[in-house]
């Protein structure tokens, strides 16, 4: 079985730049988390997306956003990037997203702002 | 949300059982204690989780005190390949609220 896969597996952008990165979550699995591991520091939840419905964000700005498409695989956009953007995205998926549902992660992209 | 306070690091000698602690003790009836691993900027892998009871896998087992307030991840016997930073955290299976919210971990390091 496939697990969750992520691309690219690492970016370099610009300050001010847009990025989109993607996720495929396990098949089967019909929600998709997103989250952001800045060097040195935890796991943030940035974003949780499920039957194609965002049903929980953290605590980020607006510029950060997303999708999740019809089969399930998601995008997490991030507009006029920041140097402190630059972090290790994670996605994970989980089934239905319900009670006690493991999350399994996918390897990440590492995102570098210049 | 119940936070968690794990200690930031121990070590471990190859072979013998890796014993690490975690205190929730805001925990409310409905959240479930999960752990998770991740080994140099890695995804995070799913270990194990459990409400009430303690819990067994493959990988690991998980002993939850009867107040639920905290909570013993034992890697039996810990490998060279288990040294990695180890996560606890309590999860409302609430609707809207299944994120996870991540502590600092404990990094385990296991000696050869």
């Amino acid at each position: 079985e496939a697990g969750v896969t992520q691309s690219p597996t690492h970016l370099i952008k610009t300050r001010g730049q847009q990025v989109t990165l993607r996720c495929s979550p396990i098949s089967g699995h019909t929600s998709v988390y997103w989250y952001q591991q800045a060097l040195g520091l935890g796991l943030q939840f940035l974003l949780w997306y499920d039957e194609g419905e965002e049903r929980n964000r953290g605590n980020f700005p607006p510029r950060f956003s997303g999708r999740q498409f019809p089969n399930y695989s998601s995008e997490l956009n991030v507009n006029a990037l920041e140097l402190e953007d630059s972090a290790l995205y994670l996605c994970a998926s989980s089934f239905m997203g319900q009670g006690a549902d493991e999350q399994y992660f996918g390897p990440g992209t590492r995102l570098t702002v210049t | 949300d119940a936070k968690t306070t794990q200690p930031p690091s121990m070590d471990c000698a190859e072979g013998r059982a890796a014993n690490l602690p975690c205190n929730h003790s805001t925990i409310s009836g409905n959240e479930y204690v999960y752990w998770y691993r991740q080994i140099h900027s890695q995804g995070p892998q799913y270990i194990i989780h459990g409400l009430k009871n303690n819990e067994t896998n493959e990988m690991a087992s998980l002993i939850i005190t009867e107040d639920r307030k905290s909570s013993t991840l034992i890697l039996p016997h810990a490998t060279l390949r288990d040294t990695a930073v180890y996560y606890c955290i309590v999860r409302p299976t609430l609707a809207g609220t299944y994120k996870y919210i991540f502590g600092t971990g404990t990094r385990l390091k296991v000696l050869a």
